[in-house]
């Protein structure tokens, strides 16, 4: 069972709205991912946080904005969207950003309308 | 970005065959994970292979790590139809920026049928 816990599990927005997408860990992890997913093709790398603070932003466009307010916490904003972002969103945790081994959660699916 | 080329693509077999798929890449990676993927839902972690020429076995599943840890592969004896999904192999280099997040292979998708 995994110990990420994302929520919504699914989302609908229009492309005027605001929404946010939460993920949780609690086993003590200090490094965490967002990552994009599209049907049938493996998870792209969004964002890192290292220690509660950004260390890669792989070039992702600015209506994604995340946010890290404590170790055990980040969150995915969201604003103006396209129909072209809907996917399924994949937060991840590992003990820091050296591990070996990322855990994901179960996701977000996103849909904008 | 360490490619991983993952093979083959797409399987479908009956329930009681073997199948293997492979992993491989031309650059040496500290470790390499495999995760199952259900339509749906998250990639969910079956093992980590951090030693050349290492085995590790869960239930009906192998995976061998290569002896120069440039490639792996994941071995299913007697597939079962809740085996089905998407099986993806990811490398992990230390002590490099791409230590941050793992390199993804594209991906296997199994059907297993009764």
């Amino acid at each position: 069972d995994t110990e990420v816990t994302q929520t919504p599990k699914h989302l609908v927005m229009g492309m005027t709205n605001k929404k946010s997408l939460k993920c949780e860990q609690h086993m003590g992890h200090r490094a965490m991912y967002w990552y994009k997913q599209k049907a049938k093709k493996p998870p792209e790398l969004m964002f890192v946080y290292s220690y509660e603070k950004l260390s890669i932003n792989e070039s992702v466009p600015s209506r994604f904005s995340p946010e890290c307010p404590n170790s055990s916490l980040l969150n995915l904003h969201l604003h103006a969207l396209q129909p072209e972002d809907s996917a399924l969103y994949l937060c991840a945790s590992s003990q820091d950003y050296r591990a070996d081994t990322i855990y994901f959660g179960e996701g977000s699916w996103l849909t904008v309308v | 970005t360490q490619l991983l080329e993952q093979s083959p693509q797409f399987l479908s077999i009956q329930e009681g065959e073997n199948l293997t798929v492979y992993c491989n890449s031309s650059s040496v990676f500290s470790s390499l994970q495999w995760y199952r993927q259900e339509p749906g839902e998250g990639p969910v972690l079956l093992v980590t292979v951090v030693t050349g020429g290492e085995v590790k076995k869960l239930k009906r599943l192998t995976f061998q790590f290569g002896d120069a840890r440039k490639d792996s592969s994941l071995h299913i004896t007697a597939a079962q139809p809740g085996d089905t999904g998407l099986y993806l192999c990811a490398g992990a280099s230390r002590g490099s920026n791409s230590g941050y997040a793992l390199n993804f292979g594209k991906g296997t998708s199994l059907l297993v049928t009764p």
